[in-house]
């Protein structure tokens, strides 16, 4: 039961370049998602969220895009640095307001970015 | 920037065996949560807490698991009685109203 869905689970970029990591989910009742990243032997670090009544959110050079109709979002990294070369996760919550409660995680995609 | 802390680091227990994993949430947060992450599998959420009382659990959360918040500052899981299967990195979690959730560096469980 994969209710989201990272299907590629690396990525190689240059540095300086962008990098676009996709996620796909089957729930249309998801409406809030979320991006994380992970070094190895530390826990999840939150990025970036939006919530089903946007379509973007900028952050610094982070921007996250979601696709209702297509079911899809992606986060795009703006000029990739060494440093983000990490494991990036998408979740997704039936709920924005309160406690977003139960957040169901992709696989997740290992990002390297090359100097 | 406040973070939440999990200790210990890794626990290795006997099959079988009682076992408490401690975090301590960010301090003005008012959700907390439980999530684990199998060897090479998906980051699954086990339980929510709210106001002293499970909001929501998973199918994974059966009878063998327990949480608990004993004072103002801990937030603990406790697992009755090991298996192997509960092999696992378990990662707290808490956050504020309408904010996302911050996670630990979790605990890695051994079960032998």
């Amino acid at each position: 039961d994969q209710q989201v869905k990272q299907n590629s689970p690396s990525l190689s970029v240059q540095e300086g370049r962008i990098s676009i990591l996709n996620c796909d989910y089957t729930n249309s009742m998801f409406d809030y998602f979320l991006w994380y990243k992970k070094y190895p032997a530390e826990g999840p670090t939150f990025l970036i969220s939006i919530s089903s009544i946007k379509d973007k959110n900028e952050d610094g050079r982070f921007t996250v895009f979601l696709n209702k109709s297509a079911k899809h979002l992606s986060l795009h990294i703006v000029p990739s640095q060494p440093g983000d070369s990490a494991v990036y996760f998408c979740a997704a919550s039936g709920r924005s307001g309160g406690s977003q409660g139960n957040l169901i995680f992709g696989k997740g995609t290992k990002l390297s970015v090359k100097p | 920037e406040p973070e939440v802390t999990q200790t210990p680091s890794h626990q290795v227990t006997q099959m079988g065996q009682e076992v408490i994993l401690r975090c301590v949430p960010i301090s003005n947060h008012l959700y907390f949560y439980w999530y684990r992450q199998i060897l090479g599998q998906k980051v699954e959420f086990l339980v929510s807490f709210y106001n002293n009382e499970i909001s929501e659990k998973s199918e994974i959360f059966d009878d063998q698991f327990s949480v608990e918040r004993p004072d103002g500052s801990n937030f603990t899981l406790k697992i009755r009685s090991t298996k192997l299967e509960d092999s696992a990195m378990y990662f707290c979690a808490s956050s504020a109203e309408t904010q996302p959730q911050h996670f630990g560096d979790g605990t890695r469980l051994s079960i032998l």
